[in-house]
């Protein structure tokens, strides 16, 4: 099946800070990949659809200038977290998906902890 | 409100019975998934039901999905300890995104 990684799995960094976080689609093309967050014991909350080459499209509430995101092949996307503050704790994931596909593949999520 | 309603939110039972659990969507559907996390992981895709679709069924995975009444349910038969997780359905929109269901977390007891 399609497989979908994601890097790193874990940081941990200063408030302040900026992070990135690296989804790869490792054995298709990803037209459409997407990043979404997810708190302790809760769903998961869409931040943003990108299509390879263009801008993202983010949802309603999340800011933009916050988190970048960068879909800048058919098998990357880059989710930067701009100076994180303890609130941005969370666990992150991206999913892609093919321009005919129907289902998304999801990566294994990065745990992101702001000190 | 981007996410749908599942329940139960939280399901324990005894290895061996059934679980059921149910979701229910807002917008028009392309298609509906259900997907399984455990505890810290990723998500795990375990069915697709298609919007002309009523029934599926894959191993010991029953879905269904009512249209008219924006709804789906999950039935796991013949439980077992390992499929203690949390389960989420996922619903395609006519505008391609994926919006998902509150989840419900399945407890099986040995």
């Amino acid at each position: 099946g399609a497989v979908v990684s994601q890097h790193p799995s874990r940081v941990i960094c200063k408030s302040g800070t900026s992070v990135k976080i690296e989804c790869r689609s490792l054995d298709f093309q990803a037209t459409t990949m997407f990043w979404y967050r997810q708190f302790p014991k809760k769903s998961l909350m869409l931040m943003a659809t990108s299509n390879e080459g263009s801008k993202a499209t983010y949802e309603q509430g999340v800011e933009k200038d916050k988190f970048l995101i960068n879909h800048a092949s058919l098998t990357l996307s880059t989710l930067t977290v701009t100076s994180a503050h303890p609130e941005d704790s969370s666990f992150y994931i991206c999913s892609a998906r093919t321009r005919q596909g129907e289902t998304q593949y999801f990566g294994p999520g990065t745990r992101l902890l702001v000190l | 409100s981007q996410q749908g309603e599942e329940d139960p939110q939280a399901l324990s039972i005894q290895e061996g019975e059934n679980a059921t659990m149910n979701c229910s969507y807002k917008t028009s559907i392309n298609n509906l998934q259900w997907y399984r996390q455990n505890s810290g992981r990723g998500l795990v895709h375990l069915i697709l039901i298609r919007s002309n679709e009523r029934e599926k069924h894959s191993g010991r995975l029953r879905v269904t999905l009512d249209t008219s009444k924006k709804s789906s349910s999950l039935l796991i038969t013949a439980s077992r300890a390992a499929d203690t997780a949390s389960y989420f359905c996922a619903a395609l929109t006519g505008g391609f995104k994926t919006i998902f269901g509150a989840g419900t977390r399945l407890f099986v007891k040995a």
